[in-house]
Parts: C-alpha cells; structure tokens; sequence
C-alpha cells in the first residue's frame, strides 16, 4: 500500500517570502501522480499543483512550483511570494494510474503568514 | 460552473442513529469519491462511485455505505452512529476518475452525541 509522509506538522512564513513544504512518499508503482491540496478554513480542499510521475520536468502554476525527486520519493511544494490568503492546511497526495480514484493523503502541513 | 455541492453542511445526530449525506457532483462529472476528515486518522478513503457502481473502496466498516444514482449524484449513510463517526465527511468529483482532476465540495460536518 501506498503512504505519504509531510514531516512538518506546522510552518510559518512572513509575507512574500518563499517557503517550502515537505513530503515524502512510497510506493512500488512505477507511474503515478502527485498532487498538493490547500485546504482553507472554509474547509473546501482545492488543488494547488499536480504532477505526472512520468514527466521529468518539475510542474509550477504561478506563485507555486514543486521539486519532484522520483528516485528519492520526493515531492516539496515551494510557495514564493507568500501572500496572506495563502495561509492553510496543506495536503501532499498520492493517486495510482489506471485504478479507480482514490486519493492516499498526508497528514498535513499547517502554514502560517505572518506580517 | 456550478461547484461539487455537499448538504448538508452541518449534521448533529445521537448515538445509534443513522444519517445519510447527499453530494451532487459538477456536471457532467461520473465519479463520485468520499473521504473521512478526522483531527487523528487525518483524511481517509472510504468509497468511489462510477456509473452507478462502487468502483473501489477503502478500509472502514460495513455500518459506512454508499450509492449512487443515474444522474451521478450520490448519497453516503451511516448506520448505528458511534461517537468515532464524528468527522468531516468530503466528497469529489471527476469526469471518469481515471487520470482526471478530483474536485472536492465544502464538506458536511458530522457531529455524533
């Protein structure tokens, strides 16, 4: 079975400031994807950056970027330019190809902004 | 669009109770997943849903079941609440499931007393 591991229970940044997010991964499977979530206080999980197994090249949407170290079962979300509305829960995912959806979640990071 | 829709949104039921929430995924949208958020198990799997069909299922017990009906909406019922029921229960959406975006509705908040 797959696991996912973010080692930072808690992280805090001061605005626009770049700040980095942990997580680790295991599996056997040889493609998959990767994905990071933010879950807000209005609790709605909203997808901040996915990521193909099979691609080599690291994904990044806007502001977000991720550093993907396949051998190592790496996944980090970097987040340049904190803003304040970036502060929430975020969530570092695992979901096999070619099998039903089914999300295998971390445990979560909890990122502070502060002034 | 409209988004994933979860109702209700807050939920107090009493112990041995049953309750059933409602999801009515984005149009157009076939598989229906839902997930259990609890402060110690974090963010669980519990079943997904395609065409009417459970396509995959996670490890809870059997007092925890679903369905889904022609139009993609889907229901998840509880029976004979226990206290450890007490989460929020988040449901996505995707076009097949297969290799395609989940988008997750604000969730219901269960709370058994």
């Amino acid at each position: 079975a797959q696991t996912v591991t973010q080692s930072q229970p808690e992280m805090s940044v001061q605005e626009a400031e770049t700040v980095t997010l942990s997580c680790t991964y295991d599996t056997s499977e040889s493609d998959y994807y990767l994905f990071w979530y933010k879950q807000p206080p209005s609790r709605q999980m909203i997808l901040v950056i996915r990521q193909e197994a099979y691609k080599q090249q690291n994904a990044t949407e806007n502001r977000f970027s991720v550093n993907f170290q396949k051998a190592a079962k790496s996944f980090s979300l970097k987040i340049s330019d904190s803003q304040l509305g970036d502060a929430a829960m975020y969530f570092c995912a695992y979901r096999s190809t070619g099998t039903a959806s089914k999300l295998t979640f971390g445990t979560g990071t909890r990122l502070q902004v502060t002034l | 669009k409209a988004g994933v829709t979860q109702t209700p949104r807050y939920l107090i039921k009493t112990r041995g109770q049953q309750v059933t929430l409602s999801c009515s995924p984005i149009s157009g949208h076939r598989s229906v997943s839902w997930y259990q958020q609890t402060p110690g198990q974090g963010l669980q799997f519990l079943f997904e849903y395609f065409s009417e069909t459970q396509r995959n299922k996670g490890n809870f017990p059997g007092r925890f079941s679903g369905r889904q009906f022609s139009n993609s909406r889907s229901e998840m019922n509880v029976s004979t609440l226990e206290l450890g029921d007490s989460a929020l229960y988040l449901c996505a959406s995707s076009l097949t499931g297969f290799n395609t975006e989940a988008f997750f509705g604000q969730g219901t908040r269960l709370t058994v007393v």
